[in-house]
């Protein structure tokens, strides 16, 4: 049984250009959360896509998009790359109104923008 | 304000000592707890959570966690501590209490062991 799985593993991305990154959610699994994780920090919290909508949203700029697809998967995509962008993205997946309550996290992409 | 707060940023432990971390919070009504770990390179992997019921919670790994709801806290402790657990270590909260809700995390505490 996978578990969340994200790729690429690493990205290198230049100011001002444009990323896509992408998560399988954990088999059986219908929502998918996005988290950024800085260098030294915890991660904080993108958004959440169910139902191929966003249902919720953190304290990020516009600039900071996704989209849910009919199988679940996600994408994260963020525009106009700042240097500040670079860190770990973090997706997680769970089941909407499943027994477990809990959220399973990919391993991660690393985004570094130069 | 709302925050979720590890006081160590890094603990360094011996093989075979105990281990304990410390977790706070800050919400008005008991949020649902958890803790998180991360290895280097890895995502993250729950280790245990408290929804609600007895406060002394079990995990993974040989880790269990104490909720203290008169000090807001939620402390991490293993009696033996292994090479294997070093890590960085996250608290983190729900405070709406809803399955796959977005969680809060706190800062993190990096856990060293000694041979």
């Amino acid at each position: 049984d996978a578990g969340v799985t994200q790729s690429p593993t690493h990205l290198i991305k230049t100011r001002g250009q444009q990323v896509t990154l992408r998560c399988s959610p954990k088999s059986g699994h219908d929502t998918v959360s996005w988290y950024q994780q800085a260098l030294g920090q915890g991660p904080q919290f993108i958004f959440q896509y169910y139902e191929e909508e966003e249902r919720q949203r953190g304290n990020f700029p516009d600039r900071f998009s996704g989209h849910q697809f009919p199988n679940y998967s996600s994408e994260l995509n963020v525009n106009a790359l700042l240097l500040g962008d670079s860190a770990l993205y973090l997706c997680a997946s769970s089941l909407e109104g499943g027994p477990e309550d809990i959220q399973y996290f990919g391993a991660g992409t690393r985004l570094s923008v130069l | 304000a709302q925050s979720v707060t590890q006081p160590d940023i890094h603990i360094t432990v011996s093989e075979g000592a105990s281990l304990e971390l410390r977790c706070n919070y800050s919400y008005g009504a008991t949020p649902y707890l958890f803790w998180y770990v991360q290895s280097p390179g890895q995502g993250l992997q729950l280790l245990l959570k408290y929804l609600s019921g007895d406060t002394l919670v079990q995990g993974i790994k040989g880790f269990e966690a104490e909720f203290k709801r008169s000090q807001s806290s939620f402390n991490l402790r293993k009696p033996s501590v292994h090479w294997s657990d070093a890590a960085e270590y996250f608290c983190a909260v729900d405070p709406i209490k809803a399955a796959g809700n977005k969680l809060t995390f706190g800062g993190g505490t990096r856990v060293l062991v000694k041979p």
